[in-house]
């Protein structure tokens, strides 16, 4: 699976747009991009994935540039309970996921 | 999204008990559960993959032995730490994939278990 790069933290002012950098530069053709994020002691809660589209639910946007070899999340607008480790994985159809070291993100009123 | 529960949430026992820890998936059927093992201020790190009614696949530099993995159901997952000692004080978290080849990866993780060794 191919390896991401992150920020290790962000700081957002509460009410504002967090956006959260990765680098995927060796990705590969069936690989997905997925974002989970993790808040102080819990298990790490599903956010968005996508292939090649942009992608939005009601938690993020998702967008991923041309050639894939980065992407953003979005989070419109962030909330004191937003704060969290975020991660980005890269990963197969099937296969496992590895969790890097994330981007701890800081929502600050 | 789909749920995933862990017992117990925290246990604490004495060095060379075992410890077992059920994860169950409440509304969906898991083809795949995975278990992971996350020290103070590091990552999650996968410690295995298991599928229902076959044996385990262990990540590298995981004792097999010491940590026991029974999938026995699409919705049951155990993990035994056998003879445990404080080293293996740790946060352990499973989850359930439903993703099957040619579709996405989709994981759902437990809250969690905390496991303080004596």
């Amino acid at each position: 699976d191919a390896k991401t790069t992150q920020p290790p933290s962000m700081d957002c002012a509460e009410g504002r747009a967090a956006n959260l950098p990765c680098n995927h530069s060796t990705i590969s053709g069936n690989e997905y991009v997925y974002w989970y994020r993790q808040i102080h002691s819990q298990g790490p809660q599903y956010i968005i994935h996508g292939l090649k589209n942009n992608e939005t639910n009601e938690m993020a946007s998702l967008i991923i540039t041309e050639d894939r070899k980065s992407s953003t999340l979005i989070l419109p607008h962030a909330t004191l309970r937003d704060t969290a480790v975020y991660y980005c994985i890269v990963s197969g159809t099937a296969s496992k996921l590895t969790f890097g070291t994330g981007t701890r993100l800081q929502v600050t009123l | 999204g789909a749920v995933v529960s862990q017992h117990p949430s925290r246990v604490i026992c004495k060095s060379g008990t075992s410890v077992k820890i059920e994860c169950r998936s409440l509304d969906f059927q898991a083809t795949t559960m995975f278990w992971y093992r996350q020290f103070p201020k590091q990552s999650l790190m996968l410690m295995a993959t298991s599928n229902e009614g076959s044996k385990a696949t262990y990540e590298q530099g995981v004792e097999k032995d010491k940590f026991l993995i029974n999938h026995a159901s699409l919705t049951l997952s155990t993990l035994t730490v056998t003879s445990a000692h404080p080293e293996d004080s740790s946060f352990y978290i499973c989850s359930g994939g439903t993703g099957t080849f040619g579709s996405y990866n989709e994981q759902f993780f437990g809250p969690g278990t905390r496991l303080t060794v004596l």
